[in-house]
């Protein structure tokens, strides 16, 4: 059982919006906090679209934007695409520690 | 463009240690502000994080993992390995290794990039 929990699908249409949320334990997901989502298609090594919570690498789509409240992070993909398919994870680390985290994934599908 | 590429067996038997390394390219393996990680994916499941060393050889594992685990670090070669002991089909992964990003002290931000994966396979 992944310290962090998020659902494990999610689904929409082409075009729509969709966020996929990362809730953390009491003492895991505070700020400060680094809180990272990485897209991973079968076969290919995961990549960061999303790192300290809201800010995006060079390269990554401004379709992708991460949020937090409390104990829940949260990244939204906005305009759906094909490619937009595939499994998401959240990351971070556990607070008074090194330990890294990762969430459960969530399948995005897009209909 | 900083590179990472895993290498090593794809069958190990169980019982046996399994052993990887990854090659750096296109970065400073010893600059600060990075620690290098290994990181699995079981079938079925999702990203499991395995450790992390910086170049100087100080590591942190995962607890669940830690009585099975040393990671050490070749600086001249810019490399770093994954030694896992004792290993059963239950170890049967893709291990990713990647570059770990830290802040502070040594509180893990972000991982970039990730190297493609390698397929190790635990059986006899």
């Amino acid at each position: 059982q992944s310290a962090l929990a998020q659902p494990a699908s999610v689904s929409g249409s082409l075009g729509q919006s969709i966020t996929i949320s990362c809730t953390g334990a009491s003492d895991d997901l505070r700020s400060p906090t680094y809180v990272s989502w990485y897209q991973h298609h079968a076969g290919k090594a995961p990549r960061l679209i999303i790192y300290d919570v809201t800010s995006r690498p060079s390269g990554v789509s401004s379709r992708f934007s991460g949020s937090m409240s409390g104990r829940t992070a949260s990244l939204t993909i906005s305009g759906l695409q094909p490619e937009d398919e595939a499994h998401y994870y959240c990351s971070s680390y556990k607070m008074t520690s090194t330990l890294v985290m990762f969430g459960g994934g969530t399948r995005l599908t897009v209909l | 463009q900083v590179q990472l590429q895993e290498s090593g067996p794809g069958l190990v038997k169980p019982s046996q240690t399994l052993s990887l390394t990854c090659t750096v390219s296109g970065a400073s393996f010893s600059g600060g502000g990075f620690f290098w990680t290994w990181i699995r994916q079981r079938p079925g499941d999702g990203l499991e994080w395995i450790g992390h060393i910086y170049y100087s050889g100080s590591a942190y594992y995962n607890p669940s993992l830690r009585s099975r685990v040393t990671m050490s670090v070749d600086a001249p070669k810019s490399q770093f390995s994954l030694h896992l002991n004792s290993v059963t089909v239950a170890d049967t992964a893709t291990y990713y290794c990647a570059r770990l990003r830290i802040q502070g002290a040594a509180a893990p931000t972000w991982i970039d990039p990730w190297g493609q994966g390698t397929v190790v396979l635990v059986s006899s």
